[in-house]
């Protein structure tokens, strides 16, 4: 079946570290790649995107992302953690249709 | 601009209860999706509305649920009669078709006790 995996459930780091979140999918053609972040308590936001161009995508508070179609992949990157980026992240694509698929998320804990 | 407006925030209800969520999208968005968030099953979309039609309805859990969208600014999910095991939070999000980007409500919080 088609799918958008998130191998890492949770990483833990301390303030300062490098943070790398892995996303693959399984669908084929074109598609748009989507990172979003949800706060503990609050709904998910947009950090980044990818329609087209750049593979190497740069988002709010720092992240970014790449994009690499040989591996079905689209991995967030962010070179120094803070506390305040502790919330669960999840990748979405859309495949050419109108909604989104989602991961399972990652949940990242920051330790100061 | 407001975005998506979910209401109620908070909902705690018995068993055997029916419970109406509510959500307005943003003006001038077209597309309307309804999810649940567990902890045991993480984000599932239930249903979304393309231009206030049923597009998808296959995420829904059963008969219990029943979402509509009377017009472009108004849709509603409701379960009749609620259970423990429906408690969770619902989030509402809308965009434009084509767009693709989802914005997200602040989410209902549902307690079925």
């Amino acid at each position: 079946a088609q799918s958008v995996s998130q191998h890492n459930h949770h990483v833990i780091l301390s303030e300062a570290a490098s943070l790398e979140l892995g996303c693959n999918y399984s669908y084929g053609g074109t598609v748009n790649l989507f990172w979003y972040v949800q706060y503990p308590g609050q709904h998910l936001q947009l950090l980044l995107k990818y329609f087209s161009g750049d593979p190497l995508v740069k988002g709010i508070k720092g992240f970014e992302a790449e994009f690499i179609k040989s591996k079905f992949s689209f991995n967030l990157r962010k070179p120094s953690v803070q506390w305040s980026d502790t919330a669960e992240y999840f990748c979405a694509v859309n495949p050419g249709a109108n909604n989104l698929f989602f991961g399972t998320g990652t949940r990242l804990t920051v330790i100061p | 601009d407001a975005g998506v407006i979910q209401s109620p925030r908070h909902e705690v209800t018995e068993m055997g209860q029916e419970v109406t969520l509510r959500c307005k999208p943003i003006s001038g968005h077209n597309s309307l999706f309804w999810y649940r968030q567990t902890m045991m099953r993480g984000l599932e979309l239930l249903i979304y509305f393309n231009n206030n039609v049923p597009i998808d309805d296959s995420g829904m859990p059963e008969d219990r649920f029943s979402a509509k969208m009377p017009n472009a600014s108004f849709s509603t999910l409701k379960i009749q009669p609620s259970e423990p095991r429906d408690s969770a939070v619902y989030f509402c999000a809308s965009s434009r078709t084509g767009a693709n980007e989802q914005f997200f409500g602040p989410g209902t919080r549902l307690t079925v006790l």
